[in-house]
């Protein structure tokens, strides 16, 4: 079965970096493209960046744009999202998240658990 | 950055219908059919409950519809039951971005 699990949040401060992994299995990863999708405590969602299969083309959110990029790697079944300049607006949980199907049409049919960003000093 | 508004809030009763609507522009909600509708409950990641305006993944109940009119999408769930109570988010998909509607809980009363 299809499964996203992200890793590596955790407390930054202001201004500082981190990079969020999102590990899949279950499917043929490099068929598909893959998104992150973050929800403020208490908030609604948020799409942020959208990479496509063959890890070309990538997009992001006005929000965003500029400090994160996306990226992936089909060998590991992983997606990354690096986020630099990290301000306290950008604390959320991240979820990684993947089209129903192969053609992207929006449709998140799977997500995983999320993972917890918190930008503090 | 397109703006999908929906209704904060919604009630109904068990057996009853609720409907949420999601309005945007032409340019966004009335000009693409990448429509699709979320349930999130608490503490938990959303589930996808309809997608393409009108099409429901296998396993969503046909309690869940989606429909569109002009600028405005809209889900309706029929006869509520107790464990529809969530948040539900509609969300554009238009190319190069993605956007996602303000959100609107479902209380079932």
């Amino acid at each position: 079965q299809v499964q996203l699990v992200e890793s590596g949040g955790g407390v930054v401060q202001p201004g500082r970096s981190l990079r969020l992994s999102c590990a899949a299995s279950g499917f043929t990863f490099s068929s598909y493209a893959m998104h992150w999708v973050r929800q403020a405590p208490g908030k609604g969602l948020e799409w942020v960046a959208l990479i496509t299969y063959d890890g070309i083309n990538k997009y992001f959110a006005d929000s965003v744009k500029g400090r994160f990029t996306i990226s992936r790697d089909n060998s590991k079944n992983t997606v990354y999202l690096q986020m630099n300049s990290l301000r306290a607006e950008d604390t959320a949980v991240y979820y990684c998240a993947r089209d129903r199907v192969v053609f992207p049409t929006g449709a998140l049919g799977y997500w995983g658990q999320g993972s917890l960003v918190t930008v503090s000093s | 950055q397109s703006a999908l508004t929906q209704p904060p809030s919604a009630s109904g009763s068990p057996g009853q219908s609720v409907t949420i609507s999601c309005s945007g522009t032409s340019r966004d909600v009335g000009g693409y059919n990448y429509v699709s509708w979320y349930q999130q409950l608490p503490g938990k990641a959303p589930k996808l409950m309809i997608y393409e305006v009108t099409k429901r993944p296998s396993g969503v109940p046909d309690r869940f519809s989606g429909s569109k009119s002009g600028n405005t999408a809209s889900l309706t769930v029929s006869g509520l039951q107790a464990e529809d109570e969530a948040d539900y988010y509609c969300s554009l998909y238009a190319g190069s971005n993605n956007f996602f509607g303000s959100g609107t809980k479902v209380t079932v009363l």
